[in-house]
């Protein structure tokens, strides 16, 4: 199992539509994860932090699920806005940078 | 960018020409790096510090050079720019191995012809 590991889309949506992503990981110790948000032709920036079972932000759930080693984010009543590449990262051990996968594009259409 | 400059943003280098990619913060954060973002595989690490005068090697450093002589400034070298090496170039920063979020640039576009 790579370390992590998007399905890269694109995810193709209406307006108002709720879509999820799962990212998997291999190293089993790790203890936070992270979605970053990245639009065209920006640097990532980091949409949420998930360090135990899920965290919740507005229309933006993260959920972690440890016994299968993946992270989900579920956006609800998805806005225009939403359209970008979102990016799961996980540390990796000892005094390294964090490890980002390739990122799951979504565009949200009118 | 919270605190995160770079320099140039955008870059047009002919192949053997050597250029430094300039990243500097004021947060006084410990760990900087640098990676490159390449359509379809995601953002690789290329070299980063965890302090200054410490440096170490990512997944991708091949062609790159980097030093750390204070907390604030981190370039990359590229010695002899290949165009392979056409790409975005992204700095981050990181307060330490505890905070575990990173910070980025706004990154450099490099051309090599």
């Amino acid at each position: 199992r790579k370390e992590v590991e998007q399905d890269p889309g694109p995810f193709n949506v209406p307006e108002g539509a709720t879509v999820a992503f799962n990212c998997t990981y291999s190293n089993s110790a790790s203890q936070s994860f992270f979605w970053y948000r990245q639009d065209c032709r920006k640097e990532p920036k980091l949409l949420m932090s998930v360090y135990s079972s899920g965290n919740e932000d507005g229309r933006f759930t993260a959920q972690l699920n440890r016994a299968s080693q993946y992270i989900s984010l579920l956006i609800r009543d998805s806005k225009l806005s939403d359209s970008a590449t979102y990016l799961c990262v996980v540390p990796r051990a000892g005094n390294t940078p964090l490890v980002f996968g390739k990122g799951t594009r979504l565009s949200v259409i009118a | 960018n919270a605190g995160v400059t770079q320099t140039p943003k955008f870059q047009v280098l002919k192949t053997g020409q050597s250029m430094t990619l300039q990243c500097a913060q004021d947060m006084n954060h410990e760990y900087m790096s640098w990676y490159r973002q390449d359509p379809g595989m995601g953002l690789r690490l290329i070299h980063y510090s965890v302090g200054a005068g410490i440096t170490d090697q990512g997944e991708v450093p091949n062609g790159y050079n980097v030093s750390r002589s204070t907390t604030e400034d981190f370039p990359l070298r590229l010695l002899s720019a290949a165009p392979s090496q056409t790409s975005v170039y992204f700095c981050a920063i990181q307060a330490g191995a505890g905070a575990e979020t990173q910070y980025f640039g706004p990154g450099t576009r490099l051309l090599v012809l």
